[in-house]
């Protein structure tokens, strides 16, 4: 069965710091894995996919098969990227994501 | 502009009540999804439809059903309402491909008590 871990529940860094959200994952297939983050009374959207292979909003995640992650990465934190991040892995048809419990992160002026 | 919508955005019910969770999408997609949103649990999958008339369970499809009549509507139904369905219900939809990286777009959610 897919799995994934988001190990943090809550993130706090000062602004201006690096940010790492850790994600890990457990799936037999060749797994393709996302990013969605939630502002504060906004819906839940795409943040990055990690075929994309493409920095958003200064984000950028590398896949790691070898130690089945694809954490979340950004060198100088900024206030309006406190939110809730998901990782989440979709199944070999491609319709169906599993989530992770989500972290919180908190920047801090 | 993709838009998902949710019939509520609040709905307070009693223990025993039939509830009707309504989400309509206009983006022709195939694809639809029930999700609930509980702190430290993410996102679990309820059900999801990939055409009219068809559904298939999700992680934790007890204490609910679905109804697809139109491609666009997609009803979360709880036939008797308990406390433990307290929670966020998400919707969200997708185009249904051969490409694995369709992102899915979420409705503004619904947030269910149940008394």
């Amino acid at each position: 069965a897919q799995r994934v871990t988001q190990p943090e529940k809550l993130l706090s860094v000062f602004k201006g710091a690096p940010v790492e959200l850790k994600c890990n994952y457990s799936y037999s297939g060749s797994p393709e894995l996302f990013w969605y983050v939630q502002y504060s009374r906004q819906r839940l959207q795409l943040l990055l996919r990690h075929i994309s292979r493409e920095s958003i909003k200064g984000f950028t995640a590398d896949l790691n098969k070898g130690e089945t992650s694809f954490h979340l990465k950004k060198p100088f934190a900024q206030e309006e990227d406190s939110a809730m991040y998901y990782c989440a892995l979709t199944n070999n048809a491609g319709n169906m994501l599993t989530f992770g419990g989500g972290t919180r992160l908190m920047v801090k002026p | 502009d993709v838009k998902v919508t949710q019939s509520s955005r609040y709905l307070v019910k009693r223990t025993g009540e039939k509830v009707f969770l309504e989400c309509v999408q206009d983006m022709d997609h195939e694809n639809m999804f029930w999700y609930r949103q509980d702190p430290g649990l993410g996102l679990r999958l309820i059900y999801f439809s990939y055409d009219v008339k068809m559904k298939e369970k999700g992680d934790i499809p007890e204490g609910y059903s679905v109804s697809r009549e139109k491609k666009e509507r997609f009803s979360l139904i709880l036939e008797s309402a308990s406390t433990n369905q307290t929670s966020m219900y998400l919707c969200a939809s997708s185009f249904n491909t051969a490409n694995k990286y369709n992102e899915q777009f979420f409705g503004p959610g619904t947030r269910l008590t149940v008394l």
